[in-house]
């Protein structure tokens, strides 16, 4: 059974760059799925931020493209988000989600695991 | 971007009663659709894949139906448990996009 686990600051001051790191478990990240972050601002929806493969391919939201890296570490099992030039309305709690793959010739996309979320405050 | 439109955007209902959801896309988007359920600070959890695929371990009072635009979640005999916002998803094209969530209330 794969498990996320969110880790990184809770608090980061305006204009500074979000770091954090979500940890695999129970399976390889070397797998046929992409991991996914995922935001949700006190209060409002789900907002995607963007996605990584194993092999290091990344697509991201627009919005946020020109301030967002996501990485994958394959040694530590684990992929990462970055957010640069953070303000009071990147304030949210982040989550880690698996984005399973189904298909051989359509793909269906779905996320199926997710971690717990952490709580980050710009401030 | 594909827009993903619910409605309504909060509900009130009681034990027992049939409660339907319902979700638009701003463009055809076949079955690549999927909901969620999300209980207060918790981390949403998959409920229905494919637009009518039950997800592992989902009691099967959940259901989805609906292709192209419009789409719909019922939940035949609301729970106590039930009572959460529930969010849909396009799984057509990145990037993956939400509906606003529709909160059953009490």
């Amino acid at each position: 059974q794969v498990e996320l686990q969110e880790s990184g600051p809770g608090l980061v001051k305006p204009s500074g760059t979000l770091s954090l790191t979500c940890a695999v478990s129970g399976g390889p990240i070397s797998t046929n799925n992409w991991w996914s972050w995922v935001r949700q601002p006190p209060g409002k929806g789900l907002e995607w931020i963007g996605e990584v493969y194993h092999s290091g391919s990344t697509n991201y939201s627009p919005s946020l493209k020109s301030r967002v890296t996501i990485s994958v570490d394959k040694s530590k099992n684990q992929f990462s988000l970055k957010l640069n030039s953070v303000t009071a309305a990147d304030t949210a709690v982040y989550y880690c989600a698996r984005v399973f793959i189904m298909g051989t010739v359509d793909y269906y996309y779905y996320m199926d695991v997710w971690g717990k979320g952490t709580t980050v405050t710009v401030s | 971007d594909i827009q993903m439109t619910q409605s309504p955007s909060s509900l009130y209902a009681s034990v027992g009663d049939r409660v339907t959801i319902t979700c638009r896309a701003s463009q055809n988007i076949y079955t690549y659709f999927n909901w969620y359920q999300q209980k207060p600070g918790k981390a949403p959890e998959l409920l229905i894949y494919t637009a009518s695929s039950l997800q592992s371990g989902v009691p099967s009072r959940f259901s989805g139906s609906g292709s192209g635009t419009d789409f719909t979640l019922t939940i035949s005999s609301l729970q106590p448990e039930d009572f959460a916002t529930y969010y849909c998803q396009q799984g057509y094209s990145t990037p993956w996009t939400f509906g606003q969530g529709t909160k059953v209330e009490i």
